[in-house]
């Protein structure tokens, strides 16, 4: 069974402050997947990372696959209270699975 | 463009009522998935199905069915409720493998049972 574990689970931060969540797994995934869930609504697919090393932005929001593929990283700069809300990451083991693992994912909040 | 909609989005049954849940997708996806949500275990696969008149256990499908007779639709069954049962539910689509699996998911039914 592939597990992702996610860390922190809980994180708080001030509006301007910087943060990393991190996705680690002892297996290897075709790809990884983060999304942002907001109270209330479904998770949102932010990024698809494909390559062992490949490094995404979007916007304040930087993006990163460990270069063995096990394991990614999402980094925040100058923190929004618009960023709050529970992320998650998802791996595609491939191999026609169908199913995606999901992580537990951190939820963070950002205070004005 | 709707995208995936879930039909309700509250409820409340009482222990050994049954229900059923309604996922729509409006963007010709083959994959549907039906998730439970709780807090500290994260997402959790029900039942999925890869295509019209398929349907395939997930993590934890006792106490669920599900049935896939139209490609757009994915309706979810409880058959008697427990308040085990009480979470949110997410439903999700997807155009497949070439994609990752890129889920796009409904905006959830949250449902307590009593």
């Amino acid at each position: 069974t592939q597990l992702l574990e996610q860390s922190p689970q809980f994180l708080s931060i001030q509006e301007g402050e910087n943060l990393t969540v991190y996705c680690n797994s002892s297996s290897v995934f075709s790809s990884l997947q983060w999304y942002r869930q907001e109270p209330g609504e479904g998770p949102v697919l932010l990024v698809t990372v494909v390559t062992g090393g490949e490094v995404k932005k979007l916007k304040r929001l930087t993006f990163q696959f460990g270069d063995a593929r096990k394991d990614s990283s999402l980094h925040i700069t100058a923190a929004q209270p618009g960023d709050t809300g529970l992320y998650l990451c998802a791996g595609y083991s491939g191999a026609g699975s169908y199913q995606l693992t999901f992580g537990k994912g951190t939820k963070l909040s950002v205070i004005p | 463009n709707a995208g995936v909609t879930q039909t309700p989005k509250f409820r409340v049954l009482k222990t050994g009522q049954s229900m059923t849940l309604l996922c729509a997708q409006d963007m010709n996806h083959e994959y549907m998935y039906w998730y439970r949500q709780d807090p500290g275990m994260g997402l959790r696969l029900i039942h999925y199905s890869v295509g019209e008149g398929t349907t395939a256990k997930g993590e934890v499908p006792d106490g669920y069915n599900v049935s896939r007779l139209k490609k757009q639709n994915f309706l979810l069954g409880l058959e008697s409720a427990a308040p085990s049962q009480t979470s949110v539910y997410f439903c999700a689509s997807t155009r497949g493998e070439v994609h990752s699996y890129e889920q796009y998911f409904g905006p959830g039914t949250r449902l307590t049972v009593t």
